[in-house]
């Protein structure tokens, strides 16, 4: 079945990085984009960019460009977000998403909290 | 970007009733590849992430019970709860997948009256 798994919680300082990843299986991992969407304490849900894991092309949201990189190992199926120069706002649940045509499979999420 | 708005921001409902839910976008949806409406419904319950239950406008996803159903084409399409359940609190969204960026509703709340 397919999984998608996430690394754990992070508590990070206002200026640092951090670094998600979403460990994949029960599918052929270089098929599918793999999108990152995040959601604030209370709010809705934000779309940050896609990677495709066989090629390794991305694209990201505009809000996010510069600061955001995708990334993927496809020694274990595994893609990263790493989100740079972190403020207060971008405290928030993390999640990779597969699309099949449509988003059909969330990981758990991870949670990032930023707080000097 | 297309602009997903969603009425109304909350709805209560007894239980059994329908509920419905509407979803608008800026512009045309529909995908360049085969014609169809691009978007989803997700439904989200506190603490979990969110779960589709319609794609393509009106495809029940596998396993969602058949009291949800989808409609709508070109800019305007509703999510149906024909006879509500307790289960059925939650959060919902709808989602654009035919452009990027991808975009989401702002969300409606759904409680039980």
């Amino acid at each position: 079945q397919v999984q998608l798994v996430q690394s754990g919680a992070e508590v990070k300082k206002p200026g640092a990085s951090v670094k998600v990843s979403c460990k994949t299986s029960g599918y052929t991992f270089s098929v599918y984009y793999m999108h990152w969407v995040r959601q604030a304490p209370g709010q809705g849900l934000e779309w940050m960019g896609w990677i495709h894991p066989n090629s390794g092309a991305t694209n990201y949201a505009p809000n996010f460009q510069g600061r955001v990189t995708l990334t993927r190992d496809t020694s274990t199926n595994t893609v990263y977000m790493e989100l740079n120069r972190l403020k207060s706002d971008d405290a928030a649940v993390y999640y990779c998403v597969r699309e099949n045509w449509y988003f059909d499979f969330w990981g758990r999420g991870t949670l990032v909290t930023v707080s000097s | 970007d297309i602009v997903m708005t969603q009425s109304p921001d909350s709805l209560a409902v007894s239980l059994g009733e329908r509920a419905t839910i509407n979803c608008k976008s800026s512009q045309s949806i529909v995908h360049s590849s085969n014609n169809k409406n691009s978007l989803s419904w997700f439904q989200q319950k506190p603490g979990q992430p969110p779960k589709v239950l319609i794609y393509w406008a009106s495809t029940r996803e596998s396993g969602v019970p058949d009291r949800f159903s989808g409609s709508g084409s070109g800019t305007d399409f509703t999510l149906t709860i024909s006879s509500l359940q307790a289960e059925d609190v939650a959060v919902y969204y709808c989602q654009q997948y035919s452009n990027l960026p991808r975009t989401f509703g702002q969300g409606t709340r759904v409680e039980i009256k």
